[in-house]
């Protein structure tokens, strides 16, 4: 399967400060990547769609302006969550897509304090 | 409005026979489904998937059903293994490609 990598793996930041994510196809071009978040114990919540060159597109319920998405390349789609706040302490997860499937990144715990 | 379940949020299956997980979804638009497997604090592994107009989809020791008209699909792991032991999420999609909706997730136990 195609590989997907996240950088941080972990982060843990102070409310008020903001956080970027990093996700990198890294054996295939992603027009699309996707952004999922994962509280415990329940499943993973879609956040925004990732298109290169192109505005991200936002699932109902998540706020755009603060969770910024930038696309600028193939291989690379970048999460930044402003001023985060305890409440936004999650398992982040991106995905990229080859053909018919998605294959996803390891994930990012962040943990606001 | 949960569209796609998962009822069993646990399964304990004897290793080396077949476990088999369960999902149910409401939307009839849904035409693509998958399996993940995923371990705690890391990304789901694609196992395999589906296209509504199968039934079955085969690849090794997994197998997939698919039951449009009840909207219902299954996966079958036979020979269960200890390594198999991992939280299950399947997943549908409008079009292949396409943004997933997840379960809720099984959690199966494979006992050695």
């Amino acid at each position: 399967g195609a590989v997907v990598s996240q950088h941080p793996s972990r982060v843990i930041c102070k409310s008020g400060t903001s956080v970027k994510i990093e996700c990198r196809s890294l054996d295939f071009q992603a027009t699309t990547m996707f952004w999922y978040r994962q509280f415990p114990k329940q499943s993973l919540m879609l956040m925004a769609t990732s298109n290169e060159g192109s505005k991200a597109t936002y699932e109902q319920g998540v706020e755009k302006d603060k969770f910024l998405i930038n696309h600028a390349s193939l291989t690379l789609s970048t999460l930044t969550v402003t001023s985060a706040h305890p409440e936004d302490s999650s398992f982040y997860i991106c995905s990229g897509r080859v053909e018919d499937t998605q294959y996803f990144g390891p994930g990012t715990r962040l943990t606001v304090l | 409005d949960q569209q796609v379940k998962q009822n069993s949020p646990s399964l304990s299956v004897q290793e080396g026979r077949i476990s088999i997980l369960n999902c149910d979804y409401t939307n009839s638009m849904f035409d693509y489904f998958l399996w993940y497997k995923k371990y705690p604090a890391e990304g789901p592994t694609f196992l395999i998937s589906i296209s509504s107009i199968k039934d079955k989809n085969e690849d090794g020791r997994f197998t997939v059903f698919l039951n449009k008209s009840a909207k219902h699909l299954s996966l079958h792991i036979v020979p269960s293994q200890p390594g198999d032991s991992a939280v299950y999420f399947c997943a549908a999609s409008g079009s292949s490609g396409d943004k997933l909706t997840f379960g809720t997730g099984t959690r199966l136990a494979v006992r050695p």
